[in-house]
């Protein structure tokens, strides 16, 4: 089955400087690879997805890259701000099969300091 | 607005009894999902459904079960509780654009 890689564990950045999350994947026929921003006390929330037609898809000040080569997708925040404070969850699935469950990486906690 | 629930969202049981963790959703999607959460390990995938009378197991399905009677619900039933089963328990629905909506969430401590 699918195994997703997340990185680092935890982020600690200035308000205002970028941050970026990795993660790779391990089944090349996944096709769909969301990301989550969980909030305390919260369910995980989609913030942006891509698809692998795609290679860079951007929404304000959240872009995401996918390489299908390398099997590797990264998050990027920029001009962050301390409500981007939160754990972030990568994800991949192939949505083309039955099966359109979720794997998730194991999270990475972002820190913005004011 | 449409939107998916979960009850309890606390719950502190013994080794051993059976519990019932309710999710009930709005949307009339027909895909629903269980996941667990546990510090290290992001959400894990324990059982899911794409329609009434439809189940599958997921990967941490051992001491778990789930019936689809009707579009709106999907219950998540522990057997006979373990320690191992305190977690936080996530119920998701899928919409027409593959995104994933979570509910609020179930804490769940067994003693």
């Amino acid at each position: 089955g699918e195994n997703v890689e997340q990185h680092p564990s935890t982020l600690s950045v200035q308000e205002g400087d970028s941050a970026v999350i990795k993660c790779t994947y391990s089944d090349s026929a996944s096709n769909y690879f969301p990301w989550y921003k969980q909030e305390l006390g919260k369910g995980p929330q989609l913030i942006i997805d891509i698809r692998s037609n795609v290679g860079e898809k951007k929404d304000q000040r959240i872009a995401v890259t996918l390489n299908k080569t390398a099997k590797h997708f990264s998050l990027h925040i920029t001009e962050t701000q301390p409500e981007d404070s939160a754990v972030y969850f990568c994800a991949a699935s192939r949505m083309d099969t039955g099966r359109r469950a979720l794997t998730f990486g194991s999270g990475t906690r972002l820190q913005v300091q004011p | 607005d449409a939107e998916i629930t979960q009850s309890p969202r606390h719950k502190i049981t013994e080794t051993g009894r059976q519990v019932t963790l309710a999710c009930h959703q709005t949307w009339n999607h027909n895909n629903m999902f269980w996941y667990r959460q546990d510090l290290g390990h992001g959400l894990r995938l324990i059982h899911y459904s794409y329609g009434v009378q439809d189940t599958n197991k997921g990967e941490v399905s051992d001491g778990y079960s789930v019936s689809r009677s009707n579009t709106e619900d999907l219950p998540l039933t522990l057997e006979s509780a373990a320690s191992s089963q305190t977690s936080v328990y996530f119920c998701a629905t899928q919409g027409p654009g593959d995104t994933q909506y979570f509910g609020p969430g179930t804490r769940l401590t067994v003693l």
